[in-house]
Order: structure tokens, then sequence, then C-alpha cells
């Protein structure tokens, strides 16, 4: 199984201004997701991070708003941009080889204010 | 939209077996099961997957029926540490991605 780590585990930050959240895997993994937790709600998938090229976003999610770089195979950042209190949630990371079983991050907890 | 249909709570005692029912009418044929459980405040721990057959590990078994239009997760001795939220998902096989569409789940209670 692989293990995930994310950094920041938790920020508060200020309404206009950005986040870079970091994701990191200890293997190569072929797949890596982004989901966003709404206070009180289910995971919803942000966009898959896609290894040398551009994210593939889901239905309500912008590469303007939600940049995401993955630079190599054990790597991916995910950026919310220009935040609102309606940022406010839980980023999470997850990856796993092609076709299989997909581990999940701790988890980002942001506050906006 | 999530294809899993699951009770929003359920209760068990501890030490008691947690039965955790999910349904799956309109699951394909390369289509698997998937169970995933939160405990409050972290990310998702994967539990168990399968295909048609039943599947058993140290954390939990389940059990598709043989139409496989629903499944079992069963926690064979629950403690209270298993309070959590249970996400059964369906996810593609043959072209599986790897991508998880959550639904609401079943937040488990076990209660001492």
């Amino acid at each position: 199984s692989a293990v995930i780590s994310q950094k920041p585990s938790r920020d508060i930050c200020q309404r206009g201004t950005s986040l870079t959240i970091q994701c990191q895997v200890d293997s190569q993994v072929t797949m890596m997701f982004w989901y966003r937790q709404q206070p009180g709600q289910s995971l919803t998938l942000i966009a898959t991070a896609n290894q040398g090229s551009e994210a593939t976003y889901e239905s309500g999610f912008v590469i303007d708003k939600f940049p995401i770089s993955r630079p190599n195979l054990t790597f991916s950042t995910l950026t919310v941009s220009n935040m609102s209190p309606e940022d406010s949630s839980i980023y999470l990371c997850s990856g796993g080889p092609w076709g299989e079983t997909q581990y999940f991050g701790p988890g980002t907890r942001l506050l906006v204010l | 939209d999530a294809k899993t249909t699951q009770p929003t709570s359920m209760d068990c005692a501890e030490g008691r077996a947690a039965n955790l029912p999910c349904n799956h009418s309109t699951i394909s044929g390369n289509e698997y099961v998937y169970w995933y459980r939160q405990i409050h405040s972290q990310g998702p721990q994967y539990i168990i997957h399968g295909l048609k057959n039943n599947e058993t590990n140290e954390m939990a078994s389940l059990i598709i029926t043989e139409d496989r239009k629903s499944s079992t997760l069963i926690l064979p001795h629950a403690t209270l540490r298993d309070t959590a939220v249970y996400y059964c998902i369906v996810s593609h096989g043959s072209s599986n991605t790897g991508k998880l569409i959550f639904g609401q789940g079943t937040t488990l209670q076990v209660k001492p």
C-alpha cells in the first residue's frame, strides 16, 4: 500500500489569498487525485493530477481556481486561489497504481476568514 | 452521482458483528465494490474490495450477492474505534482510472 503525506496539515488564511497544498507519496504511483470535503459533507472529486500534462477537472471545478501540478510520479500540488470563506474545507489527495486501490492522505484543513 | 445506496446511520454493540449493507443495483460487469471508512478528522482508510467472490482480510469480510446488486461489509467484532463513516463505492475495473465517487456513506456508531 502507498503511504501519503500532505503539507500543511491545517491553515488559516485571509480571503483573497492563495494556498498551495503539497501531496507526497512514498512510492511511484500512476494515478493521483484531489478531493474536497466541505463541512459535514462527503468527499467530492476535484481533479485527476496527470504527470507531465494538465490536470483533468471534474464538473464544477476549473483550473484558474484550483491549479494543479504533478511534476513526477510521487508528488503533486493543489493551489486554492483567491480564497473566500466558501473554500473552507478539508482537501485530500489520493494515489495508487492504475486499476488498483487508491490510498488517501490525512487531509489539509483550511479555514478562510 | 454515486452509484450506491447506503443507510444513513447504524448502531452496533461493542464486541458484536457490524453488518453494513450497500445497494448497487446498476453495477456493471467490470466494476468493483470498494469499501472505505473515515474516522473523524482523518483521511479515508481503505478496508476491502471485491468483484464477484466474497473477500476477507484482517479488517473485515465483504459478502457480494450472486447478482452483484448488493453487498454487505462485516466487521466481525466491532470496537469503539470502529466508529466512523463507512463508504461503499463502485469503481470501474478494466478501465479503472482509480477515481472514486463518494456517496454520503453510513455513520456507524459502536456503543459500549
